[in-house]
């Protein structure tokens, strides 16, 4: 596809429940973020990857929440044991591999809305 | 931590306005973004600013790296229905890699009733 791709987009679970939610970056971009915005606020950052590894996993808010990208595009974002705080939208972002400084050229897929409930 | 805080919160606008709007920071920063969000969309990124003082332009949207690297702005001439949605400045999270970033929490603009 020609942009981001993000599904589902919505996911409603029972509190307890565990979620893998699926980011499809652009061909070729090297470089995916994950971010999660709740209502009224900015994104916030939670994982970088650069290839396979992960370059930044400062976000993540505690150990119920992990990420994978196995083979350097795809990428899951998996929650253990949802909480109705972890509901927000969950927003994917890819850029080719940047050049020093921040990845500007990063575009936002259209995010996964969770509810947990 | 870090913050950084955008003014107004939200505003109205009428077709044919020039709007402005701003985002500051208690800490230095060496790169400012801005981005615009539709309901349901991700966030689009409008002007990447690199170096105090610039001021750089997109079509209607004009912004500028303020020159203390504390604050940024941004301008829209000439309005349009369609410029209406949540504005976001953004900037790289101090010690983080260059993925993380941290935004404002925006600014709507809604068109006048």
């Amino acid at each position: 596809g020609a942009g981001v791709s993000q599904t589902p987009s919505n996911k409603v679970t029972e509190k307890g429940k565990y979620v893998e939610l699926r980011c499809d970056p652009i061909s070729g971009h090297t470089a995916l973020y994950w971010y999660r915005q709740s209502l009224g606020q900015g994104p916030e950052f939670l994982i970088y990857f650069q290839g396979t590894g992960a370059a930044d996993d400062s976000g993540l808010p505690n150990d119920r929440f992990f990420a994978v990208r196995p083979e350097g595009s795809v990428s899951t974002l998996k929650i253990q044991r949802t909480e109705r705080g972890d509901s927000a939208v969950y927003l994917c972002a890819s850029s080719l591999q940047p050049e020093g400084g921040v990845g500007t050229e990063a575009f936002f897929g259209q995010g996964t809305r969770l509810t947990v409930v | 931590g870090q913050q950084l805080n955008q003014s107004p919160q939200s505003m109205f606008i009428q077709e044919g306005e020039d709007v402005s709007m701003n985002c500051t920071s208690s800490s230095i920063f060496n790169t400012w973004l801005w981005y615009k969000q539709d309901p349901g969309e991700g966030p689009v990124l409008l002007i990447a600013l690199y170096k105090a003082g610039e001021l750089t332009s997109n079509g209607r949207l004009t912004a500028q790296f303020g020159i203390t690297r504390k604050d940024s702005f941004l301008n829209i001439s000439a309005s349009i229905p369609s410029d209406v949605g949540i504005y976001f400045c953004a900037g790289p999270n101090y010690g983080g890699s260059q993925g993380n970033l941290i935004f404002g929490k925006g600014t709507k603009l809604s068109v006048k009733p």
